[in-house]
């Protein structure tokens, strides 16, 4: 079936350097790629996105990346600071008859050491 | 942005009784979705609520379980059903405006 499958499940990296979370998806009609980051006790809000008509996007630190030959995806955070602490999950639109949906990978925690 | 309201935020339940959350937005939507997170894992889409029909399960969720209303594009209820203790839960309503998913709050469910 369907299914976005995402790693490292927990990645610890030293304040100031860069952090990167990959997914890859399986349905080759995806195309909608958000990434969501989830703070202890809160909802999961929308931090960068990117579409399939483009490979890369940039907004300040975050960047993501899309190869959809490869059908893989990945988040880059560059200068991380202890804010970045949360747990971040990528997701991939699918398309199900005149209706899409969005499926969620497994989750990455992040941790950033001071 | 879309702006969501949940309630109950949360809420005790005492094993085989049943829940019912609701979820108000703040502006008319065409696509309503209800999600499912357990300790420490991901969102799992439990429905799409369509306006004026039955709502969509998927795999692994049945109606009897977690019936679903969507009386109009600003309002829907999801009854978690003869709840479990594997029912302990957040669950999220979500929708789909100005491009992008936005969450409520949720709803965290402990299930005695």
């Amino acid at each position: 079936g369907e299914n976005v499958e995402q790693h490292p499940s927990t990645l610890s990296v030293q304040e100031g350097d860069s952090a990167v979370i990959k997914c890859t998806y399986s349905d080759s009609a995806s195309n909608y790629f958000p990434w969501y980051k989830q703070e202890l006790g809160k909802r999961p809000q929308l931090i960068i996105d990117i579409r399939s008509n483009v490979g890369e996007k940039k907004d300040q630190r975050i960047a993501v990346t899309l190869n959809k030959t490869a059908k893989h995806f990945s988040l880059h955070i560059t200068e991380t600071q202890p804010e970045d602490s949360a747990v971040y999950f990528c997701a991939a639109s699918i398309n199900s008859g005149s209706a899409s949906k969005i499926i969620f990978g497994s989750g990455t925690r992040l941790s950033i050491r001071p | 942005s879309a702006v969501i309201s949940q309630k109950p935020s949360r809420d005790i339940c005492q094993r085989g009784t049943s829940l019912t959350i609701q979820c108000q937005v703040d502006s008319q939507v065409t696509m309503m979705f209800w999600y499912r997170q357990q300790p420490g894992q991901s969102l799992t889409l439990i429905a799409t609520a369509n306006q004026g029909s039955e709502a969509t399960y998927e795999s692994g969720f049945v109606i009897d379980k977690f019936p679903i209303s969507r009386p109009n594009l600003t309002f829907s209820t999801l009854t978690v059903s003869n709840m479990s203790p594997e029912d302990s839960s957040i669950y999220l309503c979500s929708v789909w405006g100005s491009g992008e998913l936005f969450f409520g709050e949720g709803s965290r469910l402990t299930v005695l």
